[in-house]
């Protein structure tokens, strides 16, 4: 078990450049979950998947923020047309079970957009 | 909506000294509660849950207890260590289930030798 893993670590951009960021869960967990993070705040929920089921997406920032995880497995959020207020750490978590309260965390994407 | 305040930081103590993170909640229903931890340089972690009023959650020392007179879940240890300095978060379960998280604003905690 690797635990879950985020590519890339870091991602620096200009500003109207589309992003596209990759998580990885634990290989038996059905849930995967995104999260935004800035500077001195908790995470921020964006979305989550049951399998390849988007079950909420609500949340999600805008509608330049998307995300997929087509065969149920890795996921990849998106961000179009980057703007500065997107600069922040991008956070993936996983889960096994339907009520399944621990959530696994990956260690993040770092987004930079200048 | 669900909500969570904790504790503002920094704090600072000395090894073994006792150690109070104040969290408290607003919520609809009967959401679980958490405490996260992230580690300097690593991923955040689930350090204990509750799932129901008067539960307590308990792990390597720390403990908190779900009350719901109070709305409040403190994060408790008796005697931290150096090892314990890390960011701490409070967290709940949104108005619907436990996949759609609240986090507070995180109380970094440094141990001094």
């Amino acid at each position: 078990d690797t635990g879950v893993s985020q590519d890339p670590r870091h991602k620096i951009t200009k500003r109207g450049q589309n992003v596209t960021f990759r998580c990885d869960p634990i290989s038996e967990h059905n849930r995967l979950y995104w999260y935004r993070q800035t500077l001195g705040q908790g995470p921020e929920f964006l979305t989550y998947f049951q399998n390849e089921a988007q079950l909420e997406k609500s949340r999600l920032l805008s509608d330049r923020f998307s995300a997929e995880r087509p065969k149920g497995s890795f996921s990849t959020l998106e961000i179009q047309r980057t703007e500065q207020g997107d600069s922040a750490m991008y956070l993936c978590a996983s889960s096994l079970g339907q009520d399944s309260y621990e959530q696994y965390f990956g260690p993040g994407t770092r987004l930079t957009v200048t | 909506g669900n909500s969570v305040t904790q504790m503002e930081g920094p704090v600072t103590l000395s090894e073994e000294a006792f150690l109070t993170i104040n969290c408290t909640y607003t919520a609809t229903g009967y959401p679980s509660l958490f405490w996260y931890v992230q580690y300097p340089g690593e991923g955040l972690q689930l350090l204990l849950k509750a799932t129901k009023a008067d539960d307590k959650g308990s792990n390597k020392g720390f403990e908190a207890t779900y009350r719901k007179e109070t709305t409040s879940f403190h994060l408790e240890k008796g005697s931290v260590q150096v090892s314990d300095s890390a960011v701490y978060f409070c967290a709940l379960g949104g108005e619907y289930n436990n996949n759609d998280m609240r986090f507070g604003a995180g109380t970094r905690l440094t141990v001094k030798p």
